[in-house]
């Protein structure tokens, strides 16, 4: 089945316990993204990947890493969590091809993350 | 630079009725729009998005969107909901050339029996 993974779906950590979050996908996919969903504000791109290797700040990259090492995974790093980083997140792949940009990103099932 | 705006966080509406969400976007260049839904509990999934091939967009699920430059608007319609509708509905909108994603702020359809 093709899919996008995330572990964990549930995680409540504490200020400053360094955390990464999973993100796999199985369809070959070139573009990876990181989302957050926060109430009121819709979701909120953080990084993002166009192969591997390649990766660029969204619009919300402060206290966030990631790396695109193989093609399939884009783990998302908070060396320092802070309160203001729970949120809900999404990874999301697509092939994105620059000449199919407009191609459909497919969400993972979301990270819900409590910062203590 | 892009957005998109949402108008209305909430909407409720009766089965049966017609369902109408507006999102307006700014763009400098010719944009790439898209309807993403998300039911509770999960990921996003895409409903539709509009490529500049038409501008009358039709999706899954009964749901169309019109996209209209002079208004730049793109807003979503059904002609008749049903209860399996509740959802959040995000418009989004992406641009030839990047890979940025810019998602509006959502709306919440609620259905009443």
């Amino acid at each position: 089945e093709a899919q996008v993974t995330q572990n964990p779906r549930y995680l409540i950590t504490v200020t400053g316990k360094k955390l990464t979050v999973t993100c796999s996908q199985n369809m070959n996919h070139e573009y990876m993204s990181w989302y957050r969903q926060d109430p009121g504000l819709g979701l909120r791109q953080i990084y993002y990947s166009m192969n591997v290797e390649v990766t660029d700040k969204g619009d919300v990259p402060e206290g966030y890493k990631v790396s695109r090492k193989e093609k399939r995974n884009f783990p998302l790093i908070l060396e320092s969590p802070s309160p203001n980083q729970t949120s809900l997140y999404f990874c999301a792949s697509s092939f994105g091809r620059l000449a199919d940009i407009y191609n459909e990103q497919f969400f993972g099932p979301g990270t819900r993350l409590t910062v203590l | 630079a892009q957005s998109v705006t949402q108008l209305g966080s909430h909407v409720s509406v009766s089965e049966g009725a017609l369902v109408l969400l507006r999102c307006n976007y700014s763009s400098s260049v010719p944009p790439y729009l898209f309807w993403y839904v998300q039911y509770p509990n999960q990921g996003l999934q895409l409903l539709l998005k509009y490529t500049s091939a038409a501008t009358l967009v039709k999706g899954i699920n009964g749901f169309e969107a019109e996209f209209k430059k002079s208004e730049t608007s793109f807003h979503l319609t059904k002609p008749s909901a049903h209860m399996s509708d509740a959802a959040e509905y995000f418009c989004a909108v992406s641009v030839t050339g990047g890979f940025k994603t810019i998602f509006g702020a959502g709306t919440r359809l609620f259905v009443k029996a």
